[in-house]
């Protein structure tokens, strides 16, 4: 079945760094979503990307859907304490029966110290 | 304002006993998910719905069971409780299956 790798698996940096998540698919994704989930919370949609090569930007946020709709990246700029949190990718798979179900990323769990 | 809840928020329950975990969505989804959340293992899921009395296995379904009988509601049972199945349960919808997804806030299940 499909799956979806995220790397690094956690990330520690000082408030004011970048941070960069890595999305990796074993297959083509007709689109790829992300979803944040702060501590304790649920998960929330943030965006979606569909073209291949395409790039949006959401105030520090940047993310990009790779030329071959196999991976994304998430770039945050300047992270603030308020970025801290699980950030996931999601793509449709093929699992079992057929249809565009997401499937989820392992996550990579960001914290940011003062 | 359209919502997704979930209940109980948390429980405690024995080894062998019968739970059920509620979720409902007033988003009018036709799609609706259940999935675990255990450390180290991301998001997984358990079952899924595409509509009313549909419903589908996911990646983890042994032990579990749903129903639909209505496009709000989509019920978790866990027909005899283990302790494997202590975890973070999250109910989701969505308007189409490749379509991103609108989350409940959770139930922490623990199996004693």
């Amino acid at each position: 079945g499909q799956q979806v790798m995220q790397i690094p698996q956690y990330q520690h940096v000082q408030e004011g760094e970048d941070f960069t998540t890595y999305c990796n698919s074993s297959t083509t994704l007709s689109n790829i979503q992300w979803y944040k989930q702060r501590p304790g919370g649920h998960p929330v949609f943030l965006i979606q990307l569909v073209k291949s090569g395409e790039v949006k930007k959401q105030k520090r946020l940047t993310f990009q859907f790779g030329e071959a709709k196999k991976n994304s990246s998430l770039h945050i700029t300047a992270t603030q304490t308020t970025d801290v949190g699980t950030y996931f990718c999601a793509g449709p798979s093929s699992f079992t029966g057929g249809g565009n179900k997401l499937t989820f990323g392992t996550g990579t769990q960001l914290k940011v110290e003062l | 304002d359209a919502e997704i809840t979930q209940s109980p928020r948390h429980k405690i329950t024995e080894t062998g006993r019968q739970v059920t975990l509620a979720c409902h969505q007033t988003w009018n989804h036709n799609n609706m998910f259940w999935y675990r959340q255990d450390l180290g293992h991301g998001l997984r899921l358990i079952h899924y719905s595409y509509g009313v009395h549909d419903t589908n296995k996911g990646e983890v379904s042994d032990g579990y069971s749903v129903s639909r009988s209505n496009t709000e509601d989509l019920p978790l049972t866990l027909e005899s409780a283990a302790s494997s199945q202590t975890s973070v349960y999250f109910c989701a919808s969505s308007v189409g299956l490749a379509r991103e997804q609108y989350f409940g806030p959770g139930t922490r299940l623990t199996v004693t």
